[in-house]
């Protein structure tokens, strides 16, 4: 089965810019994930979405971070204005159901300067 | 919410000898417990997952135990080679909730040959 797809691979943005991130789940995953992950951390989750709805949204930072998933399927999650902090990797994931069978995606690397 | 805690951050051990990587967590009703590896620059794999109804799991040079009363879980890799070099979570989650998986913070493996 084809895997979660994500894009850009790689974004360097100057601070206070906006970003945006794609991501396509796996066909028929109804959860889907946007994690953080700092060098040398792990993931943190920042948003999930069962189909279109959120299920958890308590670590986004909603001042500057947002996501959608308009129509259950692909996602996107934007951030504006991007700060310093905002450096990492962006992983997306979806799965089945939830917890269980996650697949990431290959992520975003975002250099904010 | 879950805290996973994971140690040690680093580890570096001979090649042919054993690796063991150590996790608690915080919320008694977590019941799934996944271990990814992430190699440098690539997405995070599961490997290996125990569920809360059995104490120990073994996949060939990979094993998971599990002490629910203690919240503690842990991954051992036996025979270990260059090829496990890597950085390992463990994760934590209720499979029968909504909850996604809470990361742990991650062990940075090296494996000298």
């Amino acid at each position: 089965e084809a895997g979660v797809a994500q894009s850009p691979r790689y974004k360097i943005i100057e601070k206070r810019q906006s970003v945006a991130f794609w991501c396509n789940p796996i066909s028929g995953h109804a959860t889907l994930y946007w994690y953080q992950q700092i060098l040398g951390q792990g993931p943190k989750l920042l948003i999930q979405f069962q189909n279109n709805g959120v299920v958890d949204d308590s670590q986004l930072p909603k001042d500057r971070f947002s996501a959608e998933r308009l129509k259950g399927v692909d996602s996107t999650l934007k951030i504006q204005p991007a700060k310093l902090e905002d450096s990492a990797v962006y992983l997306c994931a979806s799965s089945l159901g939830t917890g269980e069978g996650y697949t990431f995606g290959s992520g975003t690397r975002l250099t904010v300067v | 919410g879950e805290n996973v805690e994971q140690h040690p951050s680093t580890l570096s051990v001979q090649e042919g000898d054993s690796a063991v990587i150590k996790c608690t967590y915080s919320d008694s009703a977590s019941n799934y417990f996944p271990w990814y590896k992430q190699e440098l620059g690539k997405r995070p794999q599961l490997i290996i997952d125990i569920r809360s109804n059995v104490g120990e799991k073994k996949d060939q040079r990979i094993a998971v135990t599990l002490n629910k009363t203690a919240k503690h879980f842990s991954l051992h890799i036996t025979e270990t080679q260059p090829e496990d070099s890597a950085v390992y979570f463990c994760a934590a989650t209720t499979r029968t909730g909504r909850r996604a998986l809470t990361f742990g913070s991650g062990t940075r493996l090296q494996v000298q040959p």
